[in-house]
């Protein structure tokens, strides 16, 4: 079955501090895997998906397969970030569900 | 467009009560999904439609039903409410097969005493 792991319940990073929310995922097939992220008072909402390859509000996370992890990365964190971030991992069949890991609340303090 | 609304939003339910959580979409979505989350645990899959009149199991069915009568609505049913069943339970859609993004409810917070 698969899994999705999250180390860090909590990170604590200063504004202008590079950032990086690890992943790991145990999966026995060929895994999609993407970055959701819940900002206060809103939604869960897609941040990026591995397959785009795309920088989104200057994330980025490389999907390394060797290491079987999938850590979104960001240069320098601005205190708008903060948020709770979930990676998640798709088996790409019938249904395309979701497995999420259980979540890293990111504070970027100023 | 209101994209995914969920009703209610708040529920407090005795042990052994029962109650539907409604959820709609107007974005004409296939795929439509109900997620409990739990404190460390992150999003886990109850149950999960493909389309009118289909529904599959997720990871965590037990003591959940669901039904899709119409395209836009996916019900969650709890029969007899357990104490185990206090979540935050979120609802999700997306296009299709090959849409990975799925579109999430702002959440119905349950409280079971």
């Amino acid at each position: 079955a698969q899994r999705v792991t999250q180390p860090e319940k909590l990170l604590s990073v200063f504004k202008g501090a590079p950032v990086e929310l690890k992943c790991n995922y145990s999966y026995s097939g060929s895994p999609e895997l993407f970055w959701y992220v819940q900002y206060s008072r809103q939604r869960l909402q897609l941040l990026l998906r591995h397959i785009s390859r795309e920088s989104i509000k200057g994330f980025t996370a490389d999907l390394n397969k060797g290491e079987t992890s999938f850590h979104l990365k960001k240069p320098f964190a601005q205190e708008e970030d903060s948020a709770m971030y979930y990676c998640a991992l798709s088996r790409n069949n019938a249904g395309n569900m979701l497995t999420f890991g259980g979540g890293t609340r990111l504070m970027v303090k100023p | 467009n209101a994209g995914v609304t969920q009703t209610p939003k708040f529920r407090v339910l005795k042990t052994g009560q029962s109650m539907t959580l409604l959820c709609a979409q107007d974005m004409n979505h296939e795929y439509m999904y109900w997620y409990r989350q739990d404190p460390g645990m992150g999003l886990r899959l109850i149950h999960y439609s493909v389309g009118e009149g289909t529904t599959a199991k997720g990871e965590v069915p037990d003591g959940y039903n669901v039904s899709r009568l119409k395209k836009q609505n996916f019900l969650l049913g709890l029969e007899s409410a357990a104490p185990s069943q206090t979540s935050v339970y979120f609802c999700a859609s997306s296009y299709g097969r090959r849409s990975y993004e799925q579109y999430f409810g702002p959440g119905t917070r349950l409280t079971v005493t």
